[in-house]
């Protein structure tokens, strides 16, 4: 399979309470992404870590890096009803632009 | 910012006919653009790799003949969907990288196409 691995597949919380979502990849990566989808709807990027960090925030955002283990997490403190959607890792190559998504996880944040 | 536009947002057509689906990068050139597809409920795969003016790279299991591909200029790729069948009916995603110092590596996104076809 092209696709790297996320889990968990779906997630169910309340709001205020932090979410996170792990998943892997397979090759060498420049940099790994994260993006959300709202149902039906277009891509939106949240975030870009390179191969050579291993955290990066940004707002409510917080992002890890592992390249030993060829995985990441994405943590979303202080969940809103409106973070609800899909959210996907993707890694690019470093052999080129490529990108490689996740499987995606389904976040519900409940009000 | 680097803005990617699609067109149609929403397509509808007949069993056996063609569509064509167009990706345009509005404010860089691209040198290369790159098609998606999700099904539902699923995740982006990569469908086709295309750089401009030189014929583009599939993945494995996409027919050539049936998704045709043109990126006939630094901002314009297209796909036509040909003799499309109800199990052609998708989110069709583009994206494009710039063109920057002949190492690019950010993809920006359209907003994709819905195509059903009956």
């Amino acid at each position: 399979s092209q696709q790297g691995e996320e889990d968990p597949q779906a997630l169910s919380i309340q709001e205020g309470e932090n979410a996170t979502m792990n998943c892997s990849y397979k090759t060498s990566i420049n940099n790994l992404q994260w993006y959300r989808q709202n149902s039906g709807r277009g891509l939106v990027h949240l975030i870009l870590i390179r191969s050579n960090e291993r955290e990066k925030h940004s707002g409510r955002l917080r992002v890890t890096l592992d390249t030993s283990k060829k995985s990441s997490s994405l943590l979303i403190t202080a969940s809103r009803a409106a973070d609800t959607a899909s959210y996907f890792c993707v890694s690019q190559e470093t052999s080129g632009s490529r990108l490689t998504f996740g499987e995606g996880t389904q976040l519900t944040v409940n009000p | 910012g680097a803005v990617v536009s699609q067109h149609p947002s929403r397509v509808i057509c007949k069993s056996g006919t063609s569509v064509k689906i167009e990706c345009r990068s509005l404010d860089f050139q691209a040198t290369t653009m790159f098609w998606y597809r999700q099904f539902p409920k699923q995740s982006l795969m990569l469908m086709a790799t295309s750089n401009e003016g030189s014929k583009a790279t599939y993945e494995q299991g996409v027919e050539k003949d049936k998704f045709l591909i043109n990126h006939a200029s630094l901002t314009l790729s297209t796909l036509t969907v040909t003799s499309a069948h109800p199990e052609d009916s998708s989110f069709y995603i583009c994206s494009a990288t710039p063109f920057r110092d002949r190492v690019s590596y950010e993809q920006y996104f359209g907003p994709g196409t819905r195509l059903t076809v009956t």
